[in-house]
């Protein structure tokens, strides 16, 4: 479909290892969004991109996360040196622009043993 | 950004209305109010927006107060699959979307 694509879908991966998180958002969408949310809790945002402008990190809990979004489209989460804590879904969103409705992709489950 | 009250949880009768209350009191005048909502497993979905007349879709209805401190999301027959977690969302664009803790409905048979 035209939704916001993520892959994968599911990641187990041990302790200490990089994991990739990719979010192909809906063509024609400017602004990009990621989120955690660990089971029970509510939405955590990590970072936004919005067209050309410096993407909004605030939202990173540590340095070992970072995110870029290449050519405005696609964007790839990477988590260096994974912890237990980092267990989440990382759920990505786009819109058309900086007003508009937001979408979310289905999420990827990371667990980390 | 614009804090929100939501209560943490509620409960419906199947088929009946429920009113889904949230305060904003912060909020500035070129924000508008969205609301989403998060089935289980899933990520949240668009319901409805509004910026200061009430408004109506096929899945809701926006109430929104005149001073626009609060407003009411109107589920006007709730259904099992109305379960979920519901988000108030004030939001104008200059800044990014910021989720608080929501209301989980809790539909009854």
């Amino acid at each position: 479909g035209a939704g916001v694509s993520q892959s994968p879908s599911n990641k187990v991966t041990e302790k200490g290892k990089d994991v990739e998180l990719r979010c192909d958002p809906i063509s024609g969408h400017t602004a990009l969004y990621w989120y955690r949310q660990s089971l029970g809790q509510g939405l955590e945002f990590l970072i936004y991109f919005q067209g050309n402008s410096a993407p909004d990190k605030s939202g990173l809990p540590s340095d070992r996360f970072s995110a870029e979004r290449t050519g405005g489209s696609v964007s790839t989460l990477t988590i260096q040196r994974t912890q237990q804590e980092d267990s989440a879904v990382y759920l990505c969103a786009s819109s058309l622009d900086r007003v508009g409705t937001i979408y979310f992709g289905e999420g990827s489950w990371l667990t980390v043993v | 950004d614009a804090k929100t009250t939501q209560p943490n949880s509620m409960e419906s009768n199947e088929e009946e209305p429920v009113h889904l209350p949230c305060n904003h009191s912060t909020i500035s005048g070129t924000d508008y109010i969205h609301w989403y909502r998060q089935l289980p497993s899933q990520g949240p979905e668009y319901v409805i927006h509004g910026l200061t007349s009430n408004v109506n879709n096929r899945m809701a209805s926006l109430a929104i107060a005149e001073d626009r401190k609060s407003s009411t999301l109107i589920l006007h027959r709730a259904t099992l699959r109305d379960a979920a977690v519901y988000y108030c969302i004030p939001f104008s664009g200059t800044y990014k979307y910021i989720f608080g803790t929501g209301t989980r409905l809790k539909v009854l048979a």
